[in-house]
């Protein structure tokens, strides 16, 4: 089945700097790529995703890419802001008919002043 | 924006009793899951539901676990002899359909604690 490996576990930055956590799957059938951040006690919040017809795509701060061959992919925040703290957590949907999404480590970014 | 709603947000109760956590969907999606999350860890997945039937389910969705959409808009998790180790928080999610490129929508979870 479907493994997702993420990293780093935490990372911190300085705010206005740029944060990039990155993650790698196994099965190279997975085509969709969601990436969801989770506040202190609150539910996964959906924030870009990405299909595996396109190499990257870009929200405002946030982009991710995708690296099909190497089965790597990576979320990318650019001028990071206090709010952006939070626990991130890749996650892979296999295809071959699976019904749900496996997730990766999770990592907790803190954005210092 | 329309969201999947859970309640109760915390459900605390005694090992070996039996407890349901309840979520309404969104409401022109077709499928729905539970995932879990122990304190600290990843998000696990349980089980996804299509047509009133469980399309896939996990190792941790044993005998003690069931669903059901017992109306429209209701979808319930039953755990039938609660354990320690269920202590966590679980979320319920919904997506459009269950094709590989649909966005899973999730509400704010309920922490189920067993004392």
């Amino acid at each position: 089945g479907e493994n997702v490996e993420q990293h780093p576990s935490t990372l911190s930055v300085q705010e206005g700097d740029s944060a990039v956590i990155k993650c790698t799957y196994s099965d190279s059938a997975s085509n969709y790529f969601p990436w969801y951040k989770q506040e202190l006690g609150k539910r996964p919040q959906l924030i870009i995703d990405i299909r595996s017809n396109v190499g990257e795509k870009k929200d405002q701060r946030i982009a991710v890419t995708l690296n099909k061959t190497a089965k790597h992919f990576s979320l990318h925040i650019t001028e990071t802001q206090p709010e952006d703290s939070a626990v991130y957590f890749c996650a892979a949907y296999p295809t071959a008919g699976a019904q749900k999404l496996v997730f990766g480590q999770g990592t907790r970014l803190t954005i210092n002043p | 924006e329309p969201e999947v709603t859970q309640t109760p947000s915390h459900q605390v109760t005694q090992m070996g009793q039996e407890v349901i956590l309840r979520c309404v969907p969104i409401s022109n999606h077709l499928y729905f899951y539970w995932y879990r999350q122990i304190l600290g860890q990843k998000v696990e997945f349980l089980v996804s539901f299509y047509n009133n039937e469980i399309s896939e389910k996990s190792e941790i969705f044993d005998d003690q676990f069931s669903v059901e959409r017992p109306d429209g808009s209701n979808f319930t998790l039953k755990i039938r002899s609660t354990k320690l180790e269920d202590s966590a928080m679980y979320f319920c999610a919904s997506s459009p359909s269950g094709g590989p490129n649909q966005p899973q929508h999730f509400g704010d979870g309920t922490r189920l604690s067993i004392l």
